[in-house]
C-alpha cells in the first residue's frame, strides 16, 4: 500500500527556520516525483514545487522560488520542505503528494505550520 | 502561468440532484485537466485525470469532459458524501502546475 506520512504540526516564531518531512512507503521512492502543496487557512490549493528523489531534480513554482527549499534523502525515502526564515504568512497546511504521470493520486495527511509571535 | 477559473464558486443542491462544475483555462491545456475533491480536515482526493479518466475506486456517478480550455465535472446524482469542495488542476506543464480556486458543493 502506497503511503506518504508527514511530520507533525509545528508552531514557530517569525524568523525561525523549519524543515518538515514526507516519508514514502509501499513503492520505490526514487522513481516517482513528490510535489508539495500549500493550503492557507480557508483557502485553496497552491502548487509549490516538485522533486525527483532519484536524482534530486527539483522544480519550483515561480511564486515559491527562493522562498522555500525542497530536498530529499533517498536513503530514508523522505522528502523535505524547508524555510530559512519563517513569516506569519507561511501559516498554512502543507501537503506532499506523489505524482503519477499527470496527476497526484497519493497524498500525505498534511502538516500544519503555525507561525506566530 | 496558466490560470484556471472555476464556476460557480458555490453550488447549492439537494441529494439526488445533478451537479455540473465548470473549469476554464486561460490557454489550452490539451487534455491535461484533473479534478480533486476535498472535505474539511482531509487531504485532497483524486477523482478524474486526463479530463475524463476516473481514478481508482471513484464511483461512476463522477464524470469529466471537455478539451482545450473548457472542462466540466459532472456528478450525476449527488450522494450525501459528495458535498465538498472540488478543485481542478492543469498539468499541461508538469513543472508548473496550477489549481483552480475551487467550487464548493453544499446542501441546499
Amino acid at each position: 500500500e502506497v503511503q506518504l506520512v508527514q511530520s507533525g504540526a509545528e508552531v514557530k516564531k517569525p524568523g525561525e527556520s523549519l524543515k518538515i518531512s514526507c516519508k514514502g512507503s509501499g513503492y520505490i521512492f526514487t522513481t516517482y516525483w513528490i510535489g508539495w502543496v500549500r493550503q492557507m487557512p480557508g483557502k485553496g490549493l497552491e502548487w509549490m514545487g516538485i522533486i525527483y528523489p532519484g536524482d534530486s531534480n527539483t522544480r519550483y513554482s515561480p511564486s515559491f522560488q527562493g522562498q522555500v527549499t525542497i530536498s530529499a534523502d533517498k536513503s530514508i525515502n523522505t522528502a523535505y520542505l524547508q524555510w530559512s526564515s519563517l513569516k506569519a504568512s507561511d501559516t498554512a497546511m502543507y501537503y506532499c503528494a506523489r505524482r503519477d504521470s499527470t496527476a497526484y493520486p497519493y497524498w500525505g495527511q498534511g502538516t500544519l505550520v503555525t507561525v506566530s509571535s | 502561468e496558466i490560470v484556471l477559473t472555476q464556476s460557480p464558486a458555490t453550488l447549492s443542491l439537494s441529494p439526488g440532484e445533478r451537479a455540473t462544475l465548470s473549469c476554464r483555462a486561460s490557454q489550452s491545456v490539451s487534455s491535461y485537466l484533473v479534478w480533486y475533491q476535498q472535505k474539511p480536515g482531509q487531504a485532497p482526493r483524486l477523482l478524474i485525470y486526463d479530463t475524463s479518466k476516473r481514478a481508482t475506486g471513484i464511483p461512476a456517478r463522477f464524470s469529466g469532459s471537455g478539451s482545450g480550455t473548457d472542462f466540466t465535472l459532472t456528478i450525476s446524482s449527488l450522494e450525501p458524501e459528495d458535498f465538498a469542495v472540488y478543485y481542478c488542476q492543469q498539468h499541461s506543464n508538469w513543472a508548473e502546475i496550477t489549481f483552480g480556486p475551487g467550487t464548493k458543493v453544499d446542501i441546499k
